[in-house]
């Protein structure tokens, strides 16, 4: 009973370095999204998927590209990796995006020094 | 600029007593609010939600209220218990989730 699984758990880069995030989903969500925290930010989108085939900017696009593979894998990758994007990432997927309900992954902290 | 705050970074509480979150907005086109709860080194879990035609929704100890003239979403706990204490997050959508800066509840025995 997987879920949202994401890896790796925890990176850290050195600045200018690249660097891939995985999430891979069995829930059969039609739309999956990368989010990261920051302490008093709350969650703010990067990326997201509404559906397999395509990708659409969220709020905090810089700096990101991101794949959906197939209906279960959306990857996200720092192409030249900045000490601003130190963060915890949270994949999530969802059914639709109607109601908002999103089922997370349980995070991948990232630090870039 | 923010379109969903939570002015309170913390809260605490007796065990026992109620517990409310507070939650504003500025975008009146939202047409969904909702509330997540984090535990430390988990993903955020969908705790409730209320469509923007609604005032109240009700879920065992947890009650989301709306009050779209003041745009305000709040959200009470009752009665609170240890294993409420999380990071709560308030949302709202309309196209895509946008999250508020979140309030950490400590529920104390």
């Amino acid at each position: 009973n997987a879920g949202v699984t994401q890896t790796p758990k925890f990176q850290v880069l050195k600045t200018g370095q690249s660097m891939t995030l995985q999430c891979a989903q069995d829930m059969n969500h039609n739309s999956m999204y990368w989010y990261r925290q920051d302490p008093g930010m709350g969650l703010r989108l990067i990326y997201y998927s509404a559906s397999e085939g395509t990708t659409d900017k969220g709020e905090v696009p810089n700096g990101y590209n991101v794949s959906r593979l197939n209906k279960r894998e959306f990857s996200l990758r720092l192409e030249s990796a900045a000490p601003s994007q130190t963060s915890v990432y949270f994949c999530a997927g969802a059914h639709g995006l109607d109601t908002g309900e999103l089922f997370f992954g349980e995070g991948s902290r990232l630090t870039v020094l | 600029d923010q379109q969903v705050k939570q002015n309170s970074p913390s809260l605490s509480v007796q065990e026992g007593r109620i517990s409310i979150l507070n939650c504003d907005y500025t975008n009146s086109m939202f047409d969904y609010f909702l509330w997540y709860k984090k535990y430390p080194a988990e993903g955020p879990t969908f705790l409730i939600s209320i469509s923007s035609i609604k005032d109240k929704n009700e879920d065992g100890r947890f009650t989301v209220f709306l009050n779209k003239s003041a745009k305000h979403l709040s959200l009470h706990i009752v009665p609170s218990q240890p294993g409420d204490s999380a990071v709560y997050f308030c949302a709202a959508i309309r196209n895509m989730l946008t999250f508020g800066g979140g309030t950490r509840l400590m529920v104390k025995p």
